[in-house]
């Protein structure tokens, strides 16, 4: 079964700084990779995914991230980040031929004017 | 193309009484899922089920808990006899079936229950 963790419960930055979130996972083959973006009291949005091909997948929102097969890692990041992107941020593994992903438990990000 | 759509939105209920949520998916859509997201804490899976079938429902309580995905209508995330714990956002998720096996999911905005 796959599993994913994500290091940081809290993040916080400044206005214009860069961004980086963790995200590492668990699992035998090659898996599918997802972020989601989660605003306050709203649902789940997809900001990228990672399927196959290039390691580093542009997102909506200037956001990007990079699959490292070596490290089994995801990371999230952004040059710049604006006070709209204060937000929950969760990463989630899928496996081919399982239809259920598995969530990280999340990462708060805090933007400092 | 509306996405998903979950109502109510709010729902509170007393200890002891049903609570019924509701699903449309995304135009499309064939596999729903339920999510349960407690304060500080992820994305927990409930249970997983395309029309008429329940395909995995493996995270959800035994008791009390119920998911139901009809030929018509709205999959429907049913609690009955209520309690605190229940207190939680729970979200719907849709997946189209050319994606669905990757783990693709379209989120719906959560209904937030609040058991008192």
């Amino acid at each position: 079964a796959q599993s994913v963790t994500q290091p940081d419960i809290h993040i916080t930055v400044s206005e214009g700084a860069s961004l980086e979130l963790r995200c590492n996972y668990s699992y035998g083959a090659t898996p599918y990779l997802f972020w989601y973006v989660q605003s306050p009291g709203q649902g789940l949005q997809l900001l990228l995914k990672y399927f196959s091909g290039d390691t580093l997948v542009q997102g909506i929102k200037g956001f990007e991230a990079e699959f490292k097969r070596s490290q089994s890692s995801f990371n999230l990041r952004k040059p710049s980040v604006h006070w709209s992107d204060a937000a929950e941020y969760f990463c989630a593994v899928g496996a081919k031929g399982s239809y259920i992903p598995t969530f990280g438990r999340g990462t708060s990000l805090i933007v400092h004017p | 193309n509306a996405g998903v759509m979950q109502n109510p939105r709010h729902l509170v209920r007393r200890r002891g009484q049903e609570a019924r949520l509701r699903c449309s998916p995304m135009k499309g859509h064939s596999h729903v899922y339920w999510y349960r997201q407690l304060p500080e804490e992820g994305l927990k899976f409930m249970v997983y089920l395309q029309k008429e079938n329940i395909i995995d429902e493996s995270g959800m309580p035994k008791e009390r808990f119920s998911a139901e995905f009809p030929k018509e209508g709205p999959s429907i995330l049913r609690i009955q006899q209520v309690v605190r714990g229940d207190s939680a956002a729970y979200f719907c998720a849709s997946s189209p079936s050319d994606r669905a096996n990757t783990g693709e999911l379209f989120f719906g905005e959560g209904s937030r229950l609040t058991v008192l």
